[in-house]
């Protein structure tokens, strides 16, 4: 089973500032994790995703997350924030063995930009 | 452009009765996903068809059903709605061995 823990319900950082939206994850398998956003009234879109391959993943409208399996942790990063930015963030987890297609997400945590 | 579409787009109902969500998908998946979205709670499975005639539950799927006639379409049933599925509704889909779902725009259903 897999499941993800996102750490702060709600974020607030100041325009310019550096982004940092913590997510930390349990598996039994190796996992893939995904980073999605969502803005107001809109459904989810992929920000960026990990599948084995490189530990540093970048993804669109500069953010970038790694993997790190010592800490189990798959931490979003952007180094200056934009207004545009404000939304809410999901990380989520699957096994990356085969026929295993489901989603398990965690609760969210909403960014604010602050001007 | 391939693409996902959900329908209605808001919903209100009564308490015990039926309602369908439908979700169509232009991509040509074999897989497809039906979440709810609740406070607190992220996004949580409630049923998943890996292909035509195929279906399974997910982690919240007391009280709904679904069924799978054909690729494109993967509508959701509420037996006999009740207040505690007031909630928005997000469909998805993704290509067997690929990883990223893609989601459809949302319902909005309300139950009084």
């Amino acid at each position: 089973a897999q499941s993800v823990t996102q750490l702060g319900s709600h974020v607030s950082v100041s325009e310019g500032a550096l982004v940092l939206l913590r997510c930390n994850y349990s598996s039994s398998v190796p996992p893939y994790l995904f980073w999605y956003v969502q803005y107001p009234n809109q459904g989810l879109q992929l920000l960026l995703k990990y599948t084995s391959a490189a530990t540093l993943v970048k993804g669109i409208n500069g953010f970038e997350a790694e993997f790190k399996k010592s800490e189990t942790s798959f931490h979003l990063t952007k180094p200056s924030a934009h207004m545009s930015d404000a939304a809410e963030y999901f990380c989520a987890v699957r096994g990356a063995n085969f026929g295993n297609e489901k989603l398990t997400f965690g609760t969210g945590t909403r960014l604010t930009i602050i001007p | 452009d391939a693409e996902i579409t959900q329908s209605p787009r808001h919903k209100i109902t009564e308490t015990g009765r039926q309602v369908t969500l439908a979700c169509h998908q232009t991509w040509n998946h074999n897989n497809m996903f039906w979440y709810r979205q609740d406070l607190g709670h992220g996004l949580r499975l409630i049923h998943y068809s890996y292909g035509v005639h195929d279906t399974n539950k997910g982690e919240v799927s007391d009280g709904y059903s679904v069924s799978r006639s054909n690729t494109e379409d993967l509508p959701l049933t509420l037996e006999s709605a009740a207040s505690s599925q007031t909630s928005v509704y997000f469909c998805a889909s993704s290509a067997t061995r690929t990883d990223t779902q893609y989601f459809g725009p949302g319902t909005r259903l309300t139950v009084l």
